[in-house]
């Protein structure tokens, strides 16, 4: 069976140091990988996805990045944090090449703190 | 363009009813709907693709009414498990958009 892992679970930064959140999927080959930002009480904003290796695409600019290194491992990076970063983080997988109607399967996403 | 959701929120007493929307300003290819309980991921129900579609999971079933682009989804004589927040992502038509969700839905379901 499929499983998605996330790290760290909870992250507590200073303004302006750097960030590197990771996730991994299990079980499958070639998922299409996606990162979400969930402020507290709000709804999933999509921040990046990828359907391939070094195949990016961006939803929202900001000072995040995202990289896809190996087929099943998509990190979440960012050179200089700000307050407004904070957030639930949570990592997505569905099976690609079926069209856009699969399921997103979410990790336990890492609960990001900027102080 | 995110959907909007209705109610913001909503109350029931266990084996009480519920319906929650989902409406969007544009033509809608899939509709999908998505629970997540306080601190923890959220979880896939169900995926509605046609018009006029209706699927069921247990005692919580969709429909996706594609000519008025909205979706509800109806929760059956709630259980104490049902309570989470409930979010609707939709895909437009004719685009590559990704998935965009609602702001959600808390349902609380008390004893």
């Amino acid at each position: 069976s499929q499983t998605i892992h996330q790290w760290p679970a909870t992250l507590v930064q200073p303004v302006g140091s750097p960030l590197s959140l990771e996730c991994t999927v299990e079980g499958t080959s070639n998922p299409n990988l996606y990162w979400y930002r969930q402020a507290a009480g709000r709804g999933l904003q999509l921040l990046f996805y990828s359907v391939g290796i070094g195949q990016i695409s961006s939803e929202v600019p900001q000072n995040l990045s995202a990289s896809r290194p190996q087929d099943r491992q998509f990190i979440l990076s960012s050179k200089k944090l700000l307050l407004s970063d904070s957030g639930f983080y949570l990592c997505a997988w569905s099976v690609r090449g079926r069209g856009r109607d699969q399921p997103q399967h979410f990790g336990d996403g890492t609960r990001l703190s900027i102080l | 363009q995110q959907p909007v959701q209705s109610p913001q929120a909503v109350i029931l007493r266990e084996g009480e009813d519920a319906v929650i929307n989902c409406s969007s300003s544009k033509a809608l290819y899939s509709v999908h709907w998505y629970r997540q309980k306080h601190g923890e991921a959220p979880v896939f129900l169900m995926i509605l693709l046609k018009g006029g579609e209706q699927k069921g999971h247990e005692k919580i079933s969709a429909s996706f009414n594609e000519k008025k682009q909205q979706s509800s989804l109806y929760l059956t004589a709630s259980q104490l498990s049902y309570s989470g927040t409930y979010f609707c992502g939709t895909l437009p038509s004719g685009s590559a958009r990704q998935l965009t969700f609602g702001s959600g839905t808390q349902l609380t379901v008390l004893p």
